[in-house]
């Protein structure tokens, strides 16, 4: 089936700094989301982005976090300043349009320390 | 607001045994229920979909049936192999639109051969 990529796999950072996590959607994949999944866990919603802008975003959203995909390059979850909350695997997912399913990546795996 | 919930958390079972994980939900209107896998280190994969009454979904020997009137869509296999051993997620998506995914907790299915 349609593959989206994350990179990195995994990153390892200090509790306060900067984080990208970096997805690539599928080629002609219109909307894309981010999923934050804790050890253990199940999958929640972080965002979806559509035509450029936040659609949709959960509680977990906090103000920290950002989302934008500059002429249609990566699709990137940036979390500035990180907190030790924040490590879990984020998943990113894209679909072609509203009746289409949502197909995800293998995740990025962040620990903050 | 909307939900998913699995019963079962952990299921072991025997190669050729039959596998049942139920799924309930609660939603308004006529959600479309997903179910999806997940092996270990990859992100979640598309098993089938269904988005009406009775309608059945299917794939790989697994299947589903929406029920609205139980609002359930339990996953069945009348024999699973070793290489079924994965979690499986039950999710809700909101029809049609670019809404995010609810995931219920998952199911940990474990088959020995």
């Amino acid at each position: 089936g349609p593959k989206v990529l994350q990179i990195p796999s995994h990153q390892i950072i200090d509790m306060g700094q900067m984080v990208t996590l970096n997805c690539d959607p599928v080629s002609n994949h219109l909307y894309f989301y981010w999923y934050k999944q804790i050890l253990g866990q199940q999958m929640e919603f972080l965002v979806n982005f559509y035509n450029g802008k936040v659609m949709e975003k959960s509680k977990l959203f906090k103000d920290q976090f950002s989302v934008e995909r500059p002429d249609g390059s990566y699709f990137t979850l940036k979390i500035q300043p990180t907190a030790l909350e924040d490590s879990a695997v984020y998943f990113c997912a894209s679909r072609r349009d509203r009746a289409d399913t949502q197909y995800f990546g293998p995740g990025t795996r962040l620990l903050v320390l | 607001g909307d939900s998913v919930t699995q019963t079962e958390g952990q299921v072991a079972l025997s190669e050729e045994d039959f596998l049942t994980i139920h799924c309930n939900y609660s939603a308004s209107g006529y959600p479309a229920l997903f179910w999806y896998v997940q092996y270990p280190g990859e992100g979640p994969q598309f098993l089938f979909r269904a988005s009406r009454d009775k309608e059945k979904g299917s794939s790989r020997g697994f299947e589903a049936t929406y029920d609205k009137g139980t609002t359930s869509f339990h996953l069945r296999k009348a024999s699973v192999q070793e290489s079924d051993s994965a979690v499986y997620y039950c999710a809700l998506g909101e029809g049609q639109g670019g809404r995010a995914l609810i995931f219920g907790t998952g199911t940990t299915v474990s088959v020995s051969p």
